[in-house]
């Protein structure tokens, strides 16, 4: 049940658009299209944003998009906001009841 | 609107145990599965436990000998009990509803866990 990889920090400026990974194995990620992708501020809770790999819960706005290829998930955020910096996590089911997260990304937005 | 709300944090000396509780409403609690994640201070998240609707089970295997989560359907309540606490155990614990597709979908504000030494 190791942590799934995501890189620690991202960056971009005002209306571009970045994208997250996060690697897994074939024991959670690979072999399964339940990966969930979250958002976090400082001091709140975790939010839903990306779920089944590529979909929105209502009311996520469409700039938020997610993929998936072999072992590795993708998070995209096109047209950044200032309000998009956050922390941003990864989550797998893992098998028999369990799920793994990655370590997260902070988003920094210039 | 669906809530979750966790409740039994505080400070215990290592070595303890401490039982947290998960109220839920908004929904059907008894056809839900319940979640519980933490959070260390400056770090991320880190998933430990999960109870189906049938009471079947789940846990990391940071965690798993050390916790028993269980479930009060007529309390609409999820509960976690962890054992033989250590300083790495301070954390805030969030419970979390299991959503579509083995995503988590409602969370609570979580509730601090200090383990002092």
């Amino acid at each position: 049940q190791s942590a799934l990889t995501q890189p620690a920090s991202v960056s971009g400026s005002p209306g571009q658009s970045i994208t997250i990974s996060c690697t897994g194995t074939s024991g959670n990620i690979g072999n399964y299209r339940l990966v969930s992708w979250y958002q976090q501020h400082p001091g709140k809770a975790p939010k839903l944003i990306i779920y089944e790999v590529t979909e929105r819960p209502s009311g996520v706005s469409d700039r938020f998009s997610g993929s998936k290829s072999g072992n590795t998930a993708s998070l995209t955020i096109s047209g950044l906001q200032t309000g998009d910096e956050a922390a941003y996590y990864c989550c797998s089911y893992g098998g028999r009841n369990t799920r793994v997260f990655g370590g997260g990304t902070k988003l920094t937005v210039l | 609107q669906v809530q979750m709300m966790e409740s039994g944090g505080g400070v215990v000396q290592s070595g303890g145990s401490l039982k947290l509780s998960c109220v839920a409403s908004g929904f059907i609690f008894s056809v839900s599965g319940i979640h519980w994640v933490r959070q260390s201070p400056g770090k991320g998240l880190e998933w430990l436990s999960f109870i189906r609707h049938d009471g079947d089970d789940g846990y990391a295997e940071s965690v798993n000998g050390r916790c028993t989560v269980s479930r009060d359907d007529s309390k609409s309540t999820v509960f976690l009990e962890i054992h033989s606490l250590r300083p790495e155990d301070t954390a805030v614990y969030f419970c979390a509803r299991d959503g579509k597709s083995s995503s988590l979908d409602y969370w609570g504000q979580g509730t601090l866990v200090i383990v002092s030494s």
